[in-house]
C-alpha cells in the first residue's frame, strides 16, 4: 500500500529562520510527487511537482527536493504569509492513479 | 481563486438524512475529483470522473455516490448520514485525467449532529 508520512506535524518558526519539512514516502512505482499548500478554511493550492531523483523546483523562498525515499520543501528566510499547512502526495504506478497525501505539516511564521 | 465553485460552502445536517454537494469544475478541465477530509485522517481519495464517465475509485462508502453531468459539474450525494461523515469534501479538476497537478475548491463543510 502507498503510503506518505510528513515530519514535523507542526513547527513555527520567527521570520527569516531558515528549516525543512519532511515527506517520506513508500509507493510501487512513483510516478510523480506533489507539494500542496492548504491555507484555513480554503483547498490545497499546489505548488511543485517533482518526477525523478535529484530533481529540484523552486518557487520564491521555497525549494523542493527529491530522493528515492523522501521529498523535502525547504523554506528559506520565511515570512508571517508562509503560514499555512504544506502537503505532500504521491501517485504511483501506470494508468489511472489518485493522488496519495500524507497529513501535512503546519508550518506558523512568527513575526 | 482556483475557478473551482463548490456549493454549499457548509452544510449542518441530522444523522439519517441525505445531502448533496455540488461542484462546478474550472472552464476546460474535463476531470473531476472528490475528496474527504477529517482531522484524523488527513485528505482522503474518493471517486475520479473523467468527461462523464468513472476513472477512479477510492475508499468511498456504499452510501455515498457521485456523478458527472453533461455539462461537466458533478454531484457528490451523501445518504444515511452518521456523525462521522462530519467532514470537509472537497472537489478538484484538472484538464487531463492521469495528473496529480490539481486545482481544488474552498470545500463543502458538512456537519452531521
Amino acid at each position: 500500500e502507498d503510503q506518505v508520512t510528513q515530519s514535523p506535524e507542526a513547527l513555527r518558526l520567527q521570520e527569516g529562520e531558515s528549516s525543512s519539512l519532511n515527506c517520506s514516502y513508500t509507493v510501487s512505482g512513483l510516478r510523480g510527487l506533489f507539494w500542496y499548500r492548504q491555507d484555513p478554511g480554503k483547498g490545497p493550492e499546489f505548488l511543485f511537482t517533482l518526477y525523478s531523483a535529484g530533481e529540484e523546483k523552486e518557487k520564491e523562498r521555497l525549494k523542493a527536493t527529491l530522493t528515492k525515499k523522501e521529498s523535502f520543501l525547504h523554506i528559506t528566510a520565511p515570512k508571517p504569509e508562509d503560514s499555512a499547512t504544506y502537503l505532500c502526495a504521491v501517485q504511483a504506478g501506470s494508468g489511472n492513479t489518485p493522488l496519495v497525501f500524507g497529513k501535512g505539516t503546519r508550518l506558523s511564521v512568527i513575526a | 481563486d482556483s475557478g473551482v465553485t463548490q456549493t454549499p460552502k457548509h452544510l449542518i445536517t441530522a444523522t439519517g438524512q441525505r445531502v448533496t454537494l455540488r461542484c462546478s469544475p474550472r472552464s476546460g478541465d474535463l476531470s473531476v475529483y472528490w475528496y474527504q477530509q477529517s482531522l484524523d485522517q488527513g485528505l482522503q481519495f474518493l471517486i475520479q470522473y473523467y468527461n462523464g464517465e468513472e476513472r477512479a475509485k477510492g475508499n468511498i462508502l456504499e452510501r455515498f455516490s457521485a456523478q458527472q453531468f453533461p455539462d461537466l459539474h458533478s454531484e457528490l450525494n451523501l445518504s444515511s448520514l452518521e456523525l462521522g461523515d462530519s467532514a470537509l469534501y472537497f472537489c478538484a479538476s484538472s484538464v487531463r485525467s492521469n495528473t496529480g497537478e490539481l486545482f481544488f475548491g474552498e470545500g463543502s463543510r458538512l456537519t452531521v449532529l
